[in-house]
């Protein structure tokens, strides 16, 4: 079964300092990936997704993600965070049919 | 375009009570899907519509039934609702490929007494 793994609840980073949050993932066959964004008391937002081609995908607000095989890793990036990226992030592959299967949700503080 | 709208955002109920979580999108899309959302957990899948007039179960449909009433509309009832089910739920939809993104709604806040 398809599944993806967020190992950080929390993650806290300076502004303007770069940011790092983790999802490892397991899928059988091609792995199709997505990061998605929570705002308080708000709907998910779409981030950016990886299908297939290039390793560093790029997404909405600055935000980017490498994807790695051999590590089974997908992990998003920013290289200089905002106070305003405080939010809960979330991980998810694609499973059967169009399904997705979401991580537990990493939840990303910036301190000014 | 409003993109993906539920009612109500909020709902208490007592136990045993019933209600209906509307959900409607306007992105002519294929693929609706209800979600809750609990803390710790993520958000699991309750049931999906991959076309009009098919559902099927997703991880925790239990409690819960659902009708895609049309292409634009697939709404979510608790026929008894039970403090387990006390969760904020989310309604979404997307394109019927594998590539396509979901487009979420606002969500709705549902406490079950």
């Amino acid at each position: 079964a398809q599944s993806v793994a967020q190992p950080e609840d929390q993650v806290n980073v300076a502004e303007g300092n770069p940011l790092t949050v983790k999802c490892t993932y397991s899928v059988s066959g091609n792995p199709y990936l997505f990061w998605y964004v929570q705002y308080p008391n708000r709907g998910l937002q779409f981030l950016l997704k990886y299908i297939t081609g290039d390793n560093l995908v790029k997404g909405s607000y600055g935000f980017e993600a490498e994807f790695n095989k051999s590590q089974t890793s997908f992990h998003l990036k920013k290289p200089s965070a905002l106070v305003s990226d405080s939010a809960l992030y979330f991980c998810a592959v694609r499973d059967l049919g169009d399904k997705l299967i979401f991580g537990t949700g990493t939840r990303l503080q910036v301190f000014p | 375009n409003a993109g993906v709208t539920q009612t109500p955002k909020f709902q208490v109920l007592k136990t045993g009570q019933s209600m209906t979580l509307q959900c409607a999108q306007d992105m002519n899309h294929n693929s609706m899907y209800w979600y809750r959302q609990d803390p710790g957990m993520g958000l699991r899948l309750i049931y999906y519509s991959a076309s009009e007039g098919t559902t099927d179960k997703g991880e925790v449909p239990n409690g819960y039934n659902v009708s895609r009433l049309n292409k634009r509309e697939f709404s979510l009832r608790l026929e008894s609702a039970a403090p387990s089910q006390t969760s904020v739920y989310f309604c979404a939809s997307s394109e019927k490929t594998r590539f396509s993104e979901q487009f979420f709604g606002p969500g709705t806040r549902l406490t079950v007494l």
